[in-house]
């Protein structure tokens, strides 16, 4: 299984662009990346995934490097509401049976 | 999409006692999982539970301490057998689209065991 590393915590101001980074250096061909935003008290929410190059939703981008060693998250203009820790998962996303395991995730505090 | 409901939503338990968490699904799906969230931690997979064949359980966690039911296409339970306090955590229920691997979760159970 392709590990994951991301920062531990981030910090951004009200209506900034963030850029979460994940590293995954053994990502395997067929794995896919994936991106969960968890609030506390709530279970984690899926936010946007993708293979290679960008993938753009109506919530956030994903930047995908053609190494794909790395990938970004980027969220646009962010809001108090935006607190929350985002987790990056790689596995076999399409068939839904190895893209379970989670990371360390990053704790980004929106700061008024 | 999916919906999930779990029960209880959260619970005080005695040490040495067991307590057993629902899961129900509002569509039919093949695969269920189930996760701990120790607090201030990431999620940890405990086991996967598919409809009529035993639960494949993560390293580190045994059946005999979380002995697993899916009885059918929409519903799974998981209990936490003779407890103490480092059993307590959120345990959530998830289900995956096998198209494209999306997780839904449940609300979480929050377990405290004194």
């Amino acid at each position: 299984l392709a590990k994951t590393t991301q920062p531990i915590s981030m910090d951004s101001y009200e209506g900034q662009e963030v850029n979460i980074t994940c590293s995954h250096n053994n990502i395997a061909t067929n794995d896919y990346i994936t991106w969960y935003q968890q609030f506390p008290s709530q279970g984690p929410r899926f936010i946007i995934q993708g293979y290679k190059t960008k993938v753009t939703n109506e919530v956030a981008s994903l930047f995908i490097p053609a190494d794909r060693k790395s990938s970004t998250l980027s969220l646009p203009r962010v809001s108090l509401s935006d607190t929350a820790v985002y987790y990056c998962l790689v596995g076999a996303g399409q068939t839904g049976a190895n893209n379970l395991f989670f990371g360390t995730g990053t704790r980004l505090t929106v700061i008024p | 999409s999916a919906v999930i409901s779990q029960k209880p939503s959260r619970d005080i338990c005695q040490r040495g006692t067991s307590l057993t968490i629902q899961c129900q699904v509002d569509s039919q799906v093949t695969m269920m999982f189930w996760y701990r969230q120790q607090p201030g931690q990431s999620l940890t997979l405990i086991a996967t539970a598919n409809q009529g064949s035993e639960a494949t359980y993560e390293s580190g966690f045994v059946i005999d301490k979380f002995p697993i039911s899916r009885p059918n296409l929409t519903f799974s339970t998981l209990t936490v057998s003779n407890m103490s306090p480092e059993d307590s955590s959120i345990y959530l229920c998830s289900v995956a689209l096998t198209n494209t691997g999306e997780l839904f979760f449940g609300e979480g159970s929050r377990l405290t065991v004194l």
